[in-house]
């Protein structure tokens, strides 16, 4: 069964420093992986996706993500934290078998800001 | 391209009452999903359909939940005697394509409160 495990539920950093959210997947086969955007009272919007191509994926909003197979990890990162990162985040995967689009995701971490 | 909608955006019912939600997905997509998010947590998988079709249904949709997609556009998820336990956001998100899982574009979501 696949599953997400993101460490930590607040992350608080300040301007301009380095983000860094952690998350850890279990999958029994090479899985496809997502970080998700939550901003208040609006829908989950994604940052980035993994799909078995480049390790090292590009997102919106100066986000990146590296694929380490042998951490099981996809942590996301950015290099300059800016006020309106405060949101919180979600990692998520999906296995992409059995024909359906199953997507698990993790529990969340949310980013402070501080400035 | 507005987007994916939902209706109503809250909903205050008491127990034991029915209720309905709408989703209406971007339009050119085929693939439609539904999840619910209760506070602290990500968002579980519900169902999802293809076209009209609905291809998987998680264990958390009891009996007294039901999902349908006339005609592959807009669908409804209904729940039947609503439980406190059923207080959560109710996100539905939308996709195109096939193959692998594809971004799902997710709607501002369904608050339902029970009484």
């Amino acid at each position: 069964a696949q599953s997400v495990t993101q460490l930590g539920s607040h992350v608080s950093v300040s301007e301009g420093a380095l983000v860094l959210l952690r998350c850890n997947y279990s999958s029994s086969v090479p899985p496809y992986l997502f970080w998700y955007v939550q901003y208040p009272n609006q829908g989950l919007q994604l940052l980035l996706k993994y799909t078995s191509a480049a390790t090292l994926v590009k997102g919106i909003n100066g986000f990146e993500a590296e694929f380490k197979k042998s951490e099981t990890s996809f942590h996301l990162t950015k290099p300059s934290a800016h006020m309106s990162d405060a949101a919180e985040y979600f990692c998520a995967v999906s296995d992409g078998t059995g024909g359906y689009q199953k997507v698990t995701f993790g529990t969340g971490t949310k980013l402070q800001v501080i400035p | 391209d507005t987007g994916v909608s939902q209706n109503p955006r809250h909903k205050i019912t008491k127990r034991g009452q029915n209720v309905t939600f709408r989703c209406d997905p971007i339009s050119e997509h085929n693939r439609l999903y539904w999840y619910r998010q209760t506070l602290g947590q990500g968002p579980e998988f519900l169902t999802y359909f293809q076209n009209e079709a609905q291809l998987e249904k998680s264990r958390l949709l009891s009996d007294r939940f039901s999902a349908e997609r006339p005609k592959g556009s807009f669908s409804t998820l209904e729940i039947q005697r609503t439980e406190q336990g059923d207080s959560a956001m109710y996100l539905c998100a939308s996709s195109l394509g096939s193959g692998g899982p594809q971004e799902q574009y997710f709607g501002p979501g369904t608050r339902l409160t029970v009484t």
